[in-house]
């Protein structure tokens, strides 16, 4: 069965930096592409990023380009989102999601959501 | 970017009724369009994939198709336990782009 379990979220201040990590199994890990998508209070899902298998290729959604970065690690079966100079606008629920073989795919499992809040 | 529309953004429907959900694509977009259902309290749930796959596990009774840009979810016989809110969801290319939701009630 596939599990994604996220962790890393919370308060921060704007400026600040926070890393959301998200721990798979159930499945080869390595195979798939795996995304972040995040939804804001009150609002509907934006993609935020999204990374190859191999992790030789990443995306990102132009609003968090520059001071995100996705990042896995096949090793141990976790994905991350570095988040960097966050702003109030990042405040979200952030999901991990396993996609297909390349990130532009549909997502059939998704995590339980991890809240960060940017704020002063 | 491409931009999903749709709708409508809310419904409230009786147990029994055929119910339809609506996503428009900016551009076209092929049959790249995914639907998911978001509970309160619970993960997405993937419905439908590739404008009209049925996952596997998902009711019958749902249902997905496509004309054109213009994508359709149904659900041929609302449930109780179908209240939730869907999105649509392009992966043609990246950015991956989704739909406003549609939130269905139980009249």
């Amino acid at each position: 069965e596939v599990h994604l379990l996220e962790s890393g979220g919370g308060l921060v201040q704007p400026g600040g930096s926070l890393r959301l990590s998200c721990a798979a199994s159930g499945f080869t890990f390595s195979s798939y592409a795996m995304s972040w998508v995040r939804q804001a209070p009150g609002k509907g899902l934006e993609w935020v990023s999204g990374i190859s298998g191999g992790g030789g290729s990443t995306a990102y959604a132009d609003a968090v380009k520059g001071r995100f970065t996705i990042s896995r690690d096949n090793s141990k079966n976790t994905l991350d989102l570095q988040m960097n100079t966050l702003r109030a606008d990042d405040t979200a629920v952030y999901y991990c999601a396993k996609a297909q073989t390349y990130i532009n795919t549909w997502s059939d499992y998704w995590a339980q959501g991890t809240l960060v809040n940017v704020s002063s | 970017d491409i931009e999903m529309t749709q709708s409508p953004s809310s419904l409230s429907a009786s147990v029994g009724d055929r119910v339809t959900i609506t996503c428009r694509a900016s551009q076209a977009i092929s049959n790249y369009l995914a639907w998911y259902q978001q509970k309160p309290g619970k993960v997405f749930k993937l419905l439908i994939y590739a404008a009209s796959t049925l996952q596997s596990g998902v009711p019958s009774r749902f249902s997905g198709s496509e004309s054109g840009t213009d994508f359709t979810l149904t659900i041929s016989s609302l449930q109780p336990e179908d209240v939730a809110t869907y999105y649509c969801q392009n992966y043609n290319s990246v950015p991956l782009t989704f739909g406003g939701g549609t939130k269905v009630e139980i009249k």
